[in-house]
């Protein structure tokens, strides 16, 4: 059973960069599989971040790309979201989890979801 | 890139049959069979209910069943439940190597 385990500051301040980790447990990230971040405002539906691939490669939502960074350490077998600039806008439970069928969008294996805030 | 569309809400009464749809274009749904269904209860993580437009993964009920036809793709959920009372996204691969979410859909059951 893959475990994912998010982790961070729950509290951004504006304009600053919001960095959150995903521990991947009882699976190793070098194996293959894509891994993925999506978020989700309070009260609102889900909307996709971005997805890489263990050998570094990442493909993201156009909306974000500008300001979002995908990296992994297969070292330590987790993977890392940086946004930066962060808004209001940008306050949600953000979830990692494994697209562990192919890299098209099935995510199969989900963290519980961290909530981070933006406010100063 | 634009959400795909899903009806805000539905509802029916235990036992009966219902079906969310989920509207995309011819870049996402209509292109590829990588049409994936998320199940969500309040405070939890999404679920994969149904992938690659019609399969199940393993331990979700054969009560849910995915179709496609054209650009707009379908979940059906049968022998509707108490515990079906959830929030459904459909999710689709795009041409521009992107994901996109429907914007959920909040089934009742009554």
């Amino acid at each position: 059973q893959v475990q994912l385990q998010e982790s961070g500051p729950g509290l951004v301040k504006p304009s600053e960069t919001l960095s959150l980790t995903c521990t991947v447990s009882d699976y190793s990230i070098s194996s293959g599989s894509y891994w993925g971040w999506i978020r989700q405002p309070p009260g609102k539906g889900l909307e996709w971040i971005g997805n890489i691939y263990h050998s570094g490669s990442t493909y993201c939502n156009p909306s974000l790309k500008s300001r979002v960074t995908i990296s992994v350490d297969t070292s330590n077998n987790h993977f890392s979201l940086r946004l930066t600039s962060v808004t209001a806008a940008d306050t949600a439970v953000y979830y990692c989890a494994r697209d562990g069928l192919g890299g098209y969008g099935g995510f199969d294996y989900w963290g519980q979801g961290t909530l981070v805030i933006v406010s100063s | 890139q634009s959400a795909l569309t899903q009806p805000a809400s539905v509802s029916g009464s235990p036992g009966q049959s219902l079906t969310i749809s989920c509207s995309g274009t011819s870049s996402d749904v209509g292109r590829y069979n990588y049409v994936f269904w998320y199940q969500q209860h309040p405070g939890k993580a999404p679920q994969l209910i149904i992938y690659n437009v019609s399969n199940r993964p393993s331990g979700i009920s054969d009560r849910f069943s995915g179709s496609k036809s054209g650009n707009t793709a379908s979940l059906t959920i049968s022998g509707l439940q108490a515990e079906d009372e959830a929030n459904y996204y459909c999710y689709s691969y795009t041409t521009s190597t992107t994901l996109v979410f429907g914007g959920g859909t909040k089934l009742t059951v009554l």
